[in-house]
């Protein structure tokens, strides 16, 4: 079985600030992780993924994930919020036999302020 | 390529209608997935496919079927509509378990 949790339902930042989503997963098996973006209205779209190797995964935007084994954790981080990145995340994790399905965590809001 | 298609892109059901809504992939992906997104509540898996004429339950598969004939195409049929399943459910696929999932736009579902 595999679970994600993603600890804050809302995040308020002001612009130039810190960027910091918290991601917890659980896997019966070495995972690989996710975060997705999704803009209001549309769909989801890749930020970066966790497979295997470098544990400090680098993706679009600004936007980095570390993969911490001995926390359960992929954190997203980015060091200056700018107010584009207002929008919902959602980190995921494949996991189990096959890896055949993403998991998604329930998601958190970024809001940007000026 | 057009990537993740859905239609109808909205719809509106009376309690106890049927309906199915259609997905296709051009990128030749062998992993399909429907997903529902309800607010707080993120995404949550209904079925999946790991190629044509294989199937799978997810988190929440009671009151949907699904089939999968060709590698392109994977509908999600309703059987009778209920009030619980508005929401906005989402097609996506990918070529691998490493690879990208890319997702349809969309089709937001209200049962009355």
């Amino acid at each position: 079985a595999q679970s994600v949790t993603q600890l804050g339902s809302h995040v308020s930042v002001s612009e130039g600030a810190l960027v910091l989503l918290r991601c917890n997963y659980s896997s019966s098996v070495p995972p690989y992780l996710f975060w997705y973006v999704q803009y209001p209205n549309q769909g989801l779209q890749l930020l970066l993924k966790y497979t295997t190797g470098a544990t400090l995964v680098k993706g679009i935007n600004g936007f980095e994930a570390e993969f911490k084994k001995s926390e359960t954790s992929f954190h997203l981080t980015k060091p200056s919020a700018h107010m584009s990145d207002a929008a919902e995340y959602f980190c995921a994790v494949s996991g189990g036999t096959g890896r055949r399905a993403l998991t998604f965590g329930s998601g958190t809001r970024l809001q940007v302020q000026p | 390529n057009a990537g993740v298609t859905q239609t109808p892109k909205f719809q509106v059901l009376k309690t106890g209608q049927s309906m199915t809504l259609q997905c296709a992939q051009d990128m030749n992906h062998e992993y399909m997935s429907w997903y529902r997104q309800d607010p707080g509540m993120g995404l949550r898996l209904i079925h999946y496919s790991v190629g044509a004429g294989i199937t799978d339950q997810g988190e929440v598969p009671n009151g949907y079927n699904v089939s999968r004939s060709t590698t392109e195409d994977f509908p999600l049929r309703l059987l009778s509509a209920a009030p619980s399943q508005t929401s906005v459910y989402f097609c996506a696929s990918r070529k691998g378990s490493t690879d990208t999932q890319y997702f349809g736009p969309g089709t937001r579902l209200t049962v009355l």
